[in-house]
């Protein structure tokens, strides 16, 4: 398994400025994945981080909007720039570990004013 | 295009019930299939997950049902406790591509 730490937990935002999630995975993986989940709602991909390259992004999401990191195997960060209200939600870590299976962190719950 | 159908939305069960929660998929490469739970505030967290080529798994209260031939797959838990309270989603997964279903809303009435 993996255990995946995320922060911060939660965090309230002015409309316009950025934010930087960090996500932490406790063993080296080779994929790891940004996802946003709407209170109630599905799981969304926003983009799979590539470690040493650029991230691979899901139609409706882009580079300029979601800029991702991957400095290493057990490491990630994904910013949420110019945030509007409509960003407000939770944005989930995972990784892959252990045969075809995701493990997620516990979120970060984002809310812009 | 939605590549896991989740059902039913949401699901009242009564202490002691069972609680039956079914997935249906199209992509036949599919060659993982793991359900995750979902308790408020908290990431989504492995429960139990199973591969095509058996028909059953069982840990505990919970139980996978696989059928190949029709493309469906569903999570029964067992004696359902108000602690089961939560979202579930199944997942269907083939190179490192992960497919999730809408969830489902479980609630347990003591």
């Amino acid at each position: 398994s993996a255990v995946i730490s995320q922060k911060p937990s939660r965090d309230i935002c002015q409309r316009g400025t950025s934010l930087t999630i960090q996500c932490q995975v406790d063993s080296q993986v080779t994929m790891m994945f940004w996802y946003r989940q709407q209170p109630g709602q599905s799981l969304t991909l926003i983009a799979t981080a590539n470690q040493g390259s650029e991230a691979t992004y899901e139609s409706g999401f882009v580079i300029d909007k979601f800029p991702i990191s991957r400095p290493n195997l057990t490491f990630s960060t994904l910013t949420v720039s110019n945030m509007s209200p409509e960003d407000s939600s939770i944005y989930l870590c995972s990784a892959e570990a252990s045969g075809n299976t995701i493990y997620f962190g516990e979120g970060s719950w984002l809310t812009v004013v | 295009q939605q590549q896991v159908k989740q059902s039913p939305q949401s699901l009242i069960v009564q202490k002691g019930g069972i609680s039956i929660i079914n997935c249906a998929y199209e992509n036949t490469a599919f060659d993982y299939f793991p359900w995750y739970q979902q308790f408020p505030g908290k990431g989504p967290a492995l429960l139990i997950a199973i591969r095509p080529d058996v028909s059953e798994k069982k840990e505990g209260r919970f139980t996978i049902s696989f059928n190949k031939s029709a493309k469906q797959f569903s999570l029964h838990i067992m004696d359902s406790q108000p602690g089961d309270s939560a979202t579930y989603f199944c997942a269907a997964t083939a190179s490192n591509q992960f497919y999730f279903g809408t969830g489902t809303s479980l609630t347990v009435i003591p």
